[in-house]
């Protein structure tokens, strides 16, 4: 099945920094999605950004499907963005469910 | 609130037992999947219905069971449990399927302690 692979694995930054999360998969897709799990364990829909870019507030996705990879971007870091960070993709030709990647652990410090 | 609703959130049993995991899904959402994680194992598919009918599985054990309702609200049977099924079960809602699976939403989960 199809592979996916994020980075870095964690992530620790000050309060106001910059940061980008990669993600990488090992064949085509038509389904992009990215996931914020908050320290609380609830899992919240970011983007879906099957190719392109998309904004929202201070997040910002793209998706290069030509060359298989994703990148979160999250600018001007608070610490309610602090939680595990994920990628996941759906390849197959028919109904089928998403595969995640392990994530991006990241941690903002005030 | 997602709009994903699942119960119990809590569920410590013993092993060699059965539960039952309840959700509904996000109204007008016909996708409900349902989705098991664990530190060893991350997050992983296990099933998915479409509008009442199974359309795909994933790595679902054969000791698991889903159905999905007329109502649309879908259930996952564990049955036989053992100490490695102890986990965080997700349902989660769409809009479409497949490809098309856009508006994912996920519910808070039923942790599963297994003892």
């Amino acid at each position: 099945g199809i592979q996916v692979e994020q980075s870095p694995p964690d992530l620790i930054l000050q309060e106001g920094a910059n940061s980008t999360l990669r993600c990488n998969f090992s064949d085509s897709v038509n389904n992009l999605q990215w996931f914020h799990q908050n320290p609380w364990g609830q899992l919240i829909n970011l983007f879906y950004i099957p190719s392109g870019t998309k904004q929202n507030g201070r997040l910002s996705a793209t998706t290069v499907a030509t060359e298989r990879y994703s990148l979160l971007y999250i600018s001007s870091s608070q610490t309610t963005d602090s939680g595990v960070y994920f990628c996941a993709v759906y390849s197959g030709g028919g109904a089928d469910g998403l595969t995640f990647g392990k994530g991006t652990h990241l941690i903002i410090q005030p | 609130d997602s709009g994903v609703t699942q119960t119990p959130k809590h569920l410590i049993t013993a092993t060699g037992q059965r539960v039952t995991l309840r959700c509904s899904p996000r109204s007008g959402d016909l996708s409900v999947y349902w989705y098991q994680q664990s530190l060893d194992q991350g997050l992983q598919f296990l099933i998915q219905y479409y509008n009442g009918e199974e359309r795909a599985k994933g790595n679902i054990l054969e000791r698991f069971s889903a159905q999905q309702f007329p109502d649309l609200h879908s259930e996952l049977n564990l049955s036989s449990l053992e100490l490695g099924d102890s986990a965080l079960y997700f349902c989660a809602s769409s809009v479409g399927q497949g490809k098309g699976a856009y508006g994912y939403t996920f519910g808070s989960g039923t942790r599963l302690t297994v003892v």
